[in-house]
Formats: structure tokens, C-alpha cells, sequence
């Protein structure tokens, strides 16, 4: 089994939809979760943070991590054309510590 | 806003050869890493470093490979004797400032290292 596992898409989504990602992981001690944003042959850029269980928003993004199902999400609302990149989702079991990535999830917004 | 930056953007170089990849992380931060992705796979953790000295690495980072924090700015990852295998974009990353209360990873662009 994989640690971090991400289904690979390509996400097709029309301009406007919601876009929903989500990773599960293998790994219990996980407990700092981030969502990136890479485009091709670029570096990831860093969209959301979260330490433990729990939701947070930021603008169009929402993410939500349930420790107990081993299982985080990533929502975008009201996406638009230049959301279309791959979305990695990565995480450590402590500060400062390595980051483990899931293998990204290819998105398509189509205006 | 700050940022990570890396040097060169694409390296080129022959199977055998020796490379240094140079990156300035953000300058308040405590953590350094490189990591890197091979075409089409999964970003991977290489190396991270500490209050100079290695903090954690992982089963690719062998002895071809080193780390090093220069002076107070610029973090460099070299490679002794390239092979083609070591074709991959490499990340830095920074993370951590003293007053940290949450510990976001921060990447700078890459480098493209192309081994021939």
C-alpha cells in the first residue's frame, strides 16, 4: 500500500464547478497537511495548511482533514481556466520534518 | 513577498560529471530541503538540514550526493558523478521561521537537471 495516494485524473470540470480532490494516506502519524499547486515543469506552490483534524477556508479553497478516516480534501470553488494544474497533496508527522507527497491530481477547467 | 529562489534553471551535463545546484531559501527561515521529481512521478524528499548539519535523508540521498549552507543566504546540493538517472527537476524548500507557529513548506522553482 502506498502512503499517500491520490487518483491520478485528469479532472474535467466545466468553468464555475466545484472542484473536489482528496488523498488518503496509510501513514497514523501524519499530522501537517498541505495542498500545492503545480504547474507543468514548475515548482509546487503552496495553497493551504492544516495541522490535524479539522476545516479551513481560505477565498475558493476549503480543506478538510478527518485524521480518523485517514482521508483530506481539497474544494475549489467557483473554479476558472487558470485553476487547470496539478494539485499535489503532501504531508509530515511533525514540524519541520520531510514532506511525503501524493502522486497529484490533474485538472482541467474548461471555460 | 519572500521567496525561494534557485539556480540554474537547466543544467545540462555528462554522465560522470559533478554538479552543484544552488538555491537562496527565505531568509528568516530555519528548515532547508531538497527534493526532487523525475518526469511524470511523484515528488520525492532527498535531504532535509538544520542547523547545519543534516537533519533527516532518505535512501536516495547516498554518497554522491552532499548538501551545504555556505554562508548565511545560500543552500547548494551536489551531485559528485552524475548519471542519467539523476535527470529529474530538483526543489529547495525552506520552512520555519524562530517565531513559527505553523510549518509550511515553501519551494522555490527548480532546476532541471538534464544528465547525458
Amino acid at each position: 500500500q502506498k502512503e499517500v495516494e491520490q487518483d491520478p485524473g485528469p479532472l474535467s470540470v466545466p468553468e464555475g464547478a466545484i472542484v473536489s480532490l482528496n488523498c488518503t494516506y496509510s501513514n497514523s502519524a501524519f499530522q501537517y497537511f498541505m495542498w500545492y499547486r503545480q504547474y507543468s515543469r514548475k515548482g509546487p506552490e503552496l495553497l493551504m495548511y492544516t495541522y490535524s483534524s479539522g476545516n479551513k477556508e481560505d477565498g475558493r479553497f476549503t480543506a478538510q482533514v478527518d485524521k480518523s478516516s485517514k482521508y483530506i480534501s481539497l474544494f475549489i470553488r467557483d473554479s476558472q481556466p487558470s485553476d487547470s494544474a496539478t494539485y499535489l497533496c503532501a504531508m509530515s508527522e511533525a514540524a519541520g520534518n520531510k514532506l511525503t507527497f501524493g502522486g497529484g491530481t490533474r485538472v482541467l477547467v474548461k471555460p | 513577498e519572500p521567496e525561494v529562489t534557485q539556480t540554474p534553471s537547466h543544467q545540462v551535463t555528462q554522465m560522470g560529471q559533478e554538479v552543484i545546484l544552488r538555491c537562496v531559501p527565505i531568509s528568516n527561515h530555519l528548515y532547508f530541503y531538497w527534493y526532487r521529481q523525475i518526469l511524470g512521478q511523484k515528488v520525492e524528499f532527498l535531504v532535509s538540514f538544520y542547523n547545519n548539519e543534516i537533519s533527516e535523508k532518505s535512501e536516495i540521498f547516498d554518497d554522491q550526493f552532499s548538501v551545504e549552507r555556505p554562508d548565511g543566504s545560500n543552500f547548494t546540493l551536489k551531485i559528485r558523478s552524475t548519471k542519467l538517472e539523476d535527470s529529474a527537476m530538483y526543489f529547495c524548500a525552506s520552512s520555519v521561521t524562530r517565531q513559527a507557529t505553523t510549518y509550511e513548506q515553501y519551494f522555490g522553482p527548480g532546476t532541471r537537471l538534464t544528465v547525458t
